[in-house]
């Protein structure tokens, strides 16, 4: 059980365009959804922790107009890019828990965003 | 802020050998995860475990909360096992990362 998913597992866009990453808890409700970023050979930096229905808190320094995050149910949250540069190339990963019941996070499987 | 460090950064073995990772911690906290990140980028919860000792496998862990330290266990390595182990504590809901131990398994 516990599973997470994420759409799409790679993509490749041009400057100035915008992109749109899906989180999925495909087993589970989840009360809250966690955006991570992972740059090469680095750990994982929390950008924002979505609640269901309710707007994302974004950590310092992470720009909530470039990053817009939506938890529009308790299975669904979404990470757009908007306006992409190349420096917004990274590795992104939601995470999902049920904090109700346990802090245990479960990731999905990560989108790798190239950016030309 | 809770600080988490991981030691060792490196380590290479043959295949069929047992390793010993160990995750240190700054302050207490209410929970402790190991990870596995495969070469792939997926990240695969190995433990939730604050406290005692758990086994899954040809892998365990031990976390002695008081005295702030985790250990992660692997025997009888496989090439599979390759990749970076992270631990990462909870501080209330909020995870904080160690840096990882890369791990490579040898054929």
């Amino acid at each position: 059980g516990a599973v997470v998913s994420q759409h799409p597992s790679w993509v490749i866009c041009k400057s100035g365009t915008s992109v749109k990453i899906e989180c999925r808890s495909l087993d589970f409700q989840a009360t809250t959804m966690f955006w991570y970023r992972q740059f090469p050979k680095q750990s994982l930096m929390l950008m924002a922790t979505s609640n269901e229905g309710s707007k994302a808190t974004y950590e310092q320094g992470v720009e909530k107009d470039k990053f817009l995050i939506n938890h529009a149910s308790l299975t669904l949250s979404t990470l757009t890019v908007t306006s992409a540069h190349p420096e917004d190339s990274s590795f992104y990963i939601c995470s999902a828990a049920r904090l109700a019941q346990s802090y245990e996070q479960y990731f999905g499987p990560g989108t790798r965003l190239t950016v030309t | 802020g809770i600080q988490v460090e991981q030691s060792p950064p490196d380590l290479i073995l043959q295949e069929g050998a047992n390793s010993t990772l160990r995750c240190n911690f700054s302050d207490s906290v209410n929970n402790l995860q190991w990870f596995h990140q495969n070469p792939w980028g997926q990240l695969i919860n190995l433990f939730y475990i604050p406290s005692g000792t758990k086994q899954n496998g040809r892998l365990s862990a031990t976390t002695v909360a008081t005295e702030r330290y985790s250990l992660l266990y692997i025997s009888s390595s496989q090439t599979t096992d390759s990749g970076v182990y992270f631990c990462a504590v909870y501080s209330n809901y909020q995870l904080i990362w160690g840096a990882g131990t890369k791990l490579i398994i040898k054929p």
